[in-house]
């Protein structure tokens, strides 16, 4: 069965010093994984997924699948970076297009 | 610009009452979500449907049916609320079609069952 586990309920950074927020799943065939924010009085969208390899707002995720993990990472955090971070996972080549969702990871970034 | 609406921002229902949240979507998305969302429980999945009349169940059905009777809407019923249903209700949409799966979501419904 398909798991998304974020160790981590609460983070805080000071602004500028490095973050990453920790994702790991559980699934035996071939996932796509993603990350989604929710930003204080915003609705939940998409930060960035691994098939993209790209960066968005300086984060960064790199799929590692020898540890089942797809950690969020960004070098210097900012205080607009503070909100609720959610890992998701897909069935990669699935129609349906459920989520799998972690419990989440609520960032604050102190000025 | 794409958009998932909710019918309701808050909403505060008596336990026993049959409640509907309604949602709407304009990008001709086949896939369709009911998420509950809690604290420190994350997003757990209600129902989904992927074309109209169908459904699934999610991970936490109990107490909740859903209705799509056309493509772009996607409703929620608590058959008779209860007061452990209160929580922030999200509705999300896909497409079938797109290469890469991105689900969007709407604002959200705060429903408080009193």
């Amino acid at each position: 069965a398909q798991r998304v586990t974020q160790p981590e309920k609460l983070l805080s950074v000071f602004k500028g010093a490095p973050v990453e927020l920790k994702c790991n799943y559980s699934y035996s065939g071939s996932p796509e994984l993603f990350w989604y924010v929710q930003y204080s009085r915003q609705r939940l969208q998409l930060l960035l997924r691994h098939i993209s390899r790209e960066s968005i707002k300086g984060f960064t995720a790199d799929l590692n699948k020898g540890e089942t993990s797809f950690h969020l990472k960004k070098p210097f955090a900012q205080e607009e970076d503070s909100a609720m971070y959610y890992c998701a996972l897909t069935v990669r080549g699935s129609t349906l297009g459920r989520l799998y969702f972690g419990r989440g990871t609520q960032l604050t970034v102190w000025p | 610009d794409v958009k998932v609406t909710q019918s309701s921002r808050y909403l505060v229902k008596r336990t026993g009452e049959k409640v509907f949240l309604e949602c709407v979507q304009d990008m001709d998305h086949e896939n369709m979500f009911w998420y509950r969302q809690d604290p420190g429980l994350g997003l757990r999945l209600i129902y989904f449907s992927y074309d109209v009349k169908m459904k699934e169940k999610g991970d936490i059905p109990e107490g909740y049916s859903v209705s799509r009777e056309k493509k772009e809407r996607f409703s929620l019923i608590l058959e008779s609320a209860s007061t452990n249903q209160t929580s922030m209700y999200l509705c999300a949409s896909s497409s079938r079609t797109a290469l890469h799966t991105e689900a969007f979501f709407g604002q959200g419904t705060r429903l408080t069952v009193v």
